[in-house]
């Protein structure tokens, strides 16, 4: 199994621009996270997913969307990015549920000038 | 918010020593996690315990919980330089989410 995987593993990006941030697990979990991590901070939850077809803001939900059309996949979109938005990004899965062991993926470092 | 803030910032030690970080949180959790993080790399399930748990070991790892304190402690024994890293810790405060404190970086010297 590759567990969770995150495609690109780096970015750049000018302020404005959009992208998707691609992230993708083979275990057939159901519940699916996107965090941002920041220096001096811990993880914070940017939007969820309990299954497929279903999605839920997180606590700094604001300039990202996502979907879930399939159990696997679990982009995660930014609209337009501005510099507030550099930081590095992990994508987790869950088996049993948002509190309890998460299977996380090594992560996308984005930098927006 | 913060629920979980780890204690210290940062930890230096060396290689064989006994390595301990603790974790204070705020409100009344149904269950607290540890977990490591390698620099650059995505962060990795060391350990979960529930409220009504006090103590729970895994290796040469061991997990107290004090809900009366609201504060739960990490140690590592034995330490290793393959042990450096960052560990968090994350509890289940909110009805929807795990709540990150911002990690202890633990540093083993050879």
């Amino acid at each position: 199994n590759a567990g969770v995987t995150q495609t690109p593993k780096f970015q750049v990006l000018k302020t404005g621009q959009s992208m998707t941030l691609q992230c993708a697990q083979d275990m057939n979990h159901e519940y699916m996270s996107w965090y941002r991590q920041d220096p001096g901070m811990g993880l914070r939850l940017i939007h969820y997913s309990v299954g497929a077809g279903i999605t839920d803001q997180g606590e700094v939900p604001n300039g990202y969307n996502v979907s879930r059309s399939t159990t696997e996949d679990f982009p995660l979109r930014l609209l337009s990015a501005a510099p507030s938005q550099t930081s590095v990004y992990f994508c987790a899965s869950s088996l049993r549920g948002l509190y309890n062991e998460q299977f996380f993926g090594p992560g996308t470092r984005l930098t927006v000038l | 918010s913060q629920q979980g803030e780890e204690d210290p910032q940062a930890l230096s030690i060396q290689e064989g020593e006994n390595a301990t970080m603790n974790c204070s949180y705020k409100t009344s959790i149904n269950n607290l996690q540890w977990y490591r993080q390698n620099s650059g790399r995505g962060l990795v399930h060391l350990i979960l315990i529930r409220s009504n748990e006090r103590e729970k070991h895994s290796g040469r790892l061991r997990v107290t919980l004090d809900t009366s304190k609201k504060s739960s402690s990490l140690l590592i024994t034995a330490s290793r330089a393959a042990d450096t890293a960052s560990y968090f810790c994350a509890t289940d405060a909110n009805n929807y989410q795990l709540i990150w404190g911002a990690g202890t970086k633990l540093i083993i010297k050879p």
